[in-house]
């Protein structure tokens, strides 16, 4: 069975530090998507990682196949940033399906 | 723009008054999703199509219906919706596999009394 496991579930921090969140996935899953949702609910695809390392701005994600583990780490965080942060395996025995993490609640006090 | 599309935004319906949730994308995906999200369980899958015609239960599909009659859109069917069934519903859409970029539509807050 395919599984995601993120940590940590909430994380408070001030503004201007460095995040890391992180996420643990199962054999089978192929690509790992980072998601953010904002209060409100909208949710927004980030990243879709096979391999490596992609970056965005003040966001990077980096996958490691052998140890089936991927990091969304945001530098210099801001309060906009608070949202709650979703990772999500695809390519797995179901290939069509997505399994999701519980999410991490994130937020940036200033 | 490209985007997925829902509708209604909110609902509040009673038990076992039929409805639909619509779900439309203008981007030519192939394969489309509806999810639910609740609290402390995350996203859930409750069915998925690869194409016109073809679809298959995600995680969760008891209580609910889909159909995929042309490429753009997806509904979803709650023929006869129960308090259970309250929660907030999201609609998603790729060019393919669980491997490919994500759209999701803004999310439809459903609420059985």
């Amino acid at each position: 069975k395919n599984e995601v496991e993120q940590s940590p579930q909430n994380l408070t921090a001030q503004e201007g530090e460095f995040i890391t969140i992180n996420c643990s996935y199962s054999v089978g899953i192929s690509a790992l998507h980072w998601l953010q949702q904002h209060p409100g609910g909208g949710i927004v695809s980030l990243f879709m990682l096979s391999s490596g390392k992609k970056k965005h701005g003040r966001l990077i994600a980096t996958i490691n196949i052998q140890e089936k583990h991927s990091s969304l780490h945001i530098t210099a965080s801001h309060p906009r940033d608070s949202a709650v942060y979703i990772c999500a395996g695809g390519g797995g025995s179901g290939a069509q399906k997505l399994v999701f993490g519980q999410g991490t609640r994130l937020t940036i006090n200033p | 723009e490209a985007q997925v599309t829902q509708n209604p935004r909110y609902l509040i319906t009673v038990t076992g008054k039929k409805l639909t949730v619509t779900c439309s994308q203008n981007m030519n995906h192939e394969y489309m999703s509806w999810y639910r999200q609740d609290p402390g369980l995350g996203l859930r899958q409750i069915y998925y199509s690869m194409n016109v015609e073809v679809t298959d239960k995600g995680d969760v599909p008891e209580g609910y219906k889909v159909s995929r009659k042309e490429k753009r859109n997806f509904p979803l069917i709650l023929e006869s919706p129960s308090p259970n069934q309250t929660s907030l519903y999201f609609c998603a859409s790729s060019r393919g596999k669980g491997t490919d970029t994500q759209y999701f539509g803004p999310g439809t807050r459903l609420t059985v009394l």
